[in-house]
């Protein structure tokens, strides 16, 4: 059973449209919520997510937390060819465990045509 | 900006032969982490490092699989007897301290078993 769960699992979009990623989590004792960019290889992070940091900016890249419901979502305005990647969200184990592995959802694969 | 290394980027082995990835973590991180991700499929947790010491491991890390830290500066998987099923790309990660769940990974190698 999947503690992290994506949608979509792929988007096609044109330069200059605006997406919105989709992540539900399950939840025991929250910790955090954590956006990664995958692109060729490594998963590069973009944010992290948390109680006191329920909204993050970067860019373009926008993220929010809604603890109540249980959901994320990433915004990209004004998409690039760039922005082509898997985007993978994960949760860390949690509150009770300092370990801190990560569980990833299965990722939304966006392609930005030009 | 530092970032976390790995060799080889490719690896190509005969079933049942012995690998052995490497990894050199950000050099202030104080805890480690081996992933891996077959084509496809979501990132999964193998193993996690902290103190000289495995803190915890998922039940794909079996006896198969082995960790050490063998100076200060990296951090190794091996593979004793590979299996096709191994074939995956394998991430290595690291995280500065226990207050913060950002994992950084490198860029992962690509593990062929024939």
């Amino acid at each position: 059973e999947d503690k992290v769960v994506q949608s979509p699992l792929s988007l096609v979009v044109h330069e200059g449209d605006t997406v919105t990623l989709n992540c539900s989590y399950e939840v025991t004792n929250f910790r955090s919520l954590l956006w990664y960019k995958q692109e060729k290889k490594a998963p590069t992070f973009l944010f992290m997510l948390t109680s006191s940091g329920i909204e993050k900016k970067s860019g373009r890249l926008s993220s929010i937390l809604d603890k109540k419901e249980l959901f994320s979502i990433l915004n990209i305005t004004a998409t690039q060819t760039g922005d082509s990647a898997i985007y993978l969200c994960a949760e860390p184990a949690d509150r009770g465990s300092t370990l801190g592995r990560l569980y990833f959802g299965r990722g939304t694969q966006l392609t930005v045509w030009p | 900006e530092p970032e976390v290394t790995q060799t080889p980027s490719h690896q190509v082995t005969q079933m049942g032969q012995e690998v052995i990835l490497r990894c050199v973590p950000i050099s202030n991180h104080l805890y480690f982490y081996w992933y891996r991700q077959i084509l496809g499929q979501k990132v999964e947790f193998l193993v996690s490092f902290y103190n000289n010491e495995i803190s915890e491991k998922s039940e794909i890390f079996d006896d198969q699989f082995s960790v050490e830290r063998p100076d200060g500066s990296n951090f190794t998987l091996k593979i004793r007897s590979t299996k096709l099923e191994d074939s995956a790309m394998y991430f290595c990660a690291s995280r500065r301290a226990a207050g913060t769940d950002t994992q950084y990974f490198g860029p992962g190698t690509r593990l062929t078993v024939l």
